[in-house]
């Protein structure tokens, strides 16, 4: 079983709906998850971190984590052209050396 | 202003040809790590440093080396660089406590020729 895992994609989604991205992870003593945005050729930039059940809201991007199913999302409102590009989700493992984990990422395409 | 330096941008080094990739960080962070991404592929964790403690990747090959000669600067060392090789190589500093996540720098595109 993967650490961290997401449907690659691509995601569609018409401009101005809700996008609604996954992930589960393996490391039930996992505390600490993100969110990164990726876009073609660059490295990825944090957009949202969560540490605590339930929802987290900074502007148009909610996130929603669910510990006892393992469970992470990202939900990004009034979606735009702009935010065509993979998202990562990662998590930050438990223990003493607390590496952080990439999913593959799922590649989100905003249709205008 | 740029809070973790990857240099160069762009390398291109001949096949079995040791290269070394470099990494600065102004955030005085106490872990560091080395990603290796390749085309529409997570990033994968090679190894990383906690203070001067060194963290191997069990999948990591030997071919892949790495230098942590203070708490600035991180080095990836790839001894004899083969096709298989040419990626994305991704630095990242993060706190060990409080907010903890990863901070990257820009990349460095290695191409194998």
């Amino acid at each position: 079983q993967k650490e961290v895992e997401q449907n690659s994609g691509p995601l569609s989604v018409p401009e101005g709906a809700i996008a609604s991205l996954n992930c589960t992870y393996s490391d039930r003593g996992s505390q600490s998850f993100f969110w990164y945005r990726q876009y073609s050729g660059k490295s990825p930039e944090l957009i949202m971190f969560i540490y605590s059940n339930g929802d987290k809201e900074d502007g148009r991007f909610t996130a929603q984590l669910n510990k006892a199913s393992q469970y992470v999302s990202l939900l990004i409102r009034d979606s735009q052209p702009s935010d065509s590009a993979t998202y990562l989700c990662a998590v930050r493992s438990s223990g003493g050396y607390q590496k952080v984990t990439f999913g593959i990422g799922t590649k989100l395409q905003v249709i205008p | 202003d740029a809070m973790v330096i990857q240099n160069p941008r762009y390398q291109v080094t001949q096949f079995g040809k040791p290269v070394t990739l470099s990494c600065s960080q102004t955030l005085n962070h106490n872990v560091m790590y080395w990603y290796q991404q390749k085309s529409s592929q997570a990033p994968k964790l090679l190894f990383h440093y906690y203070d001067k403690d060194f963290n191997n990747e069990a999948d990591t090959p030997d071919n892949f080396q790495s230098r942590r000669p203070n708490t600035s600067f991180c080095f990836l060392d790839i001894r004899s660089p083969g096709l298989g090789d040419a990626a994305m190589y991704l630095c990242a500093t993060s706190r060990d406590t409080g907010i903890t996540e990863a901070f990257f720098g820009q990349g460095t595109r290695l191409t194998v020729v």
